[in-house]
């Protein structure tokens, strides 16, 4: 079974920089075909995808994020992490990290998810 | 880049049978996967590849796909089928894939 689990602040204030990790258990995030991804789901809205990683460090990066996101993984630790600056009251959203199939790309595994409010 | 359009809400009545239908240029040259979204809860993968589905999600929920329109399709519609469902595909039309989300549909239990 492959469990995920994001981690990392709940508030933060425009301007700030967003950091959350998702540790992954169950599965090697270096090997596979897989590729490993944030989104997020707007309070209201639908789920936008943000970007992913796959266990060699390629990334790819939804276009309009592009400027401001950072996805890295770090192997020995199982763990991979999204960095987003330049925060605004539109980043507010849940973010969940989850696991994806390459070829068709299904995403099979989640994370609970994180609540993440930018707010003064 | 690739978009997909969901119709925003779909009623139905329980006992009834629930289309949830996904549009995207020539669509059913993709696959298509369906995910569940409840309140508080993780997104759900009910079907995969157009018509697959995973193990424990149960046989009411079925797929198809076909020419600009994917459908999922709830049979013998439960109140705990009301959530948010999600088309999505791999736009690997581009050098780099993207992963591509519908808007979402609201299914309502009436």
């Amino acid at each position: 079974q492959v469990v995920l689990q994001e981690s990392g602040p709940g508030l933060l204030k425009p301007s700030q920089t967003l950091s959350l990790s998702c540790n992954v258990s169950g599965d090697s995030i270096r090997w596979g075909n897989y590729y490993w991804a944030w989104t997020r789901h707007h309070p209201g809205t639908g789920l936008e995808w943000i970007g992913y990683i796959y266990g060699n460090g390629n990334t790819y990066y939804n276009p309009s994020l592009k400027s401001r996101l950072t996805i890295s993984v770090d192997t020995p630790k199982n763990q991979f992490s999204l960095r987003l600056k330049s925060l605004t009251a539109a980043d507010t959203a849940v973010y969940f990290c989850a696991r994806g199939h390459s070829g068709y790309g299904r995403i099979d595994y989640w994370g609970q998810g994180m609540l993440v409010t930018v707010s003064s | 880049s690739y978009i997909l359009t969901q119709s925003p809400s779909v009623t139905v009545a329980p006992g009834q049978t629930a289309s949830i239908s996904c549009g995207g240029n020539n669509l059913g040259a993709k696959s298509v996967h369906w995910y569940q979204l409840k309140p508080g809860q993780a997104p759900l993968l009910v079907v995969f590849d157009d018509s697959d589905r995973p193990s424990g999600v149960p046989e009411r929920f079925s797929g198809s796909n076909s020419g600009n329109t994917a459908t999922l399709t709830i049979r013998w519609v439960e109140a705990e089928d009301e959530a948010d469902y999600y088309c999505q595909v791999w736009d690997s039309t581009s050098d780099h894939p993207d992963v591509v989300f519908g808007g979402g549909t609201k299914l309502t239990v009436l």
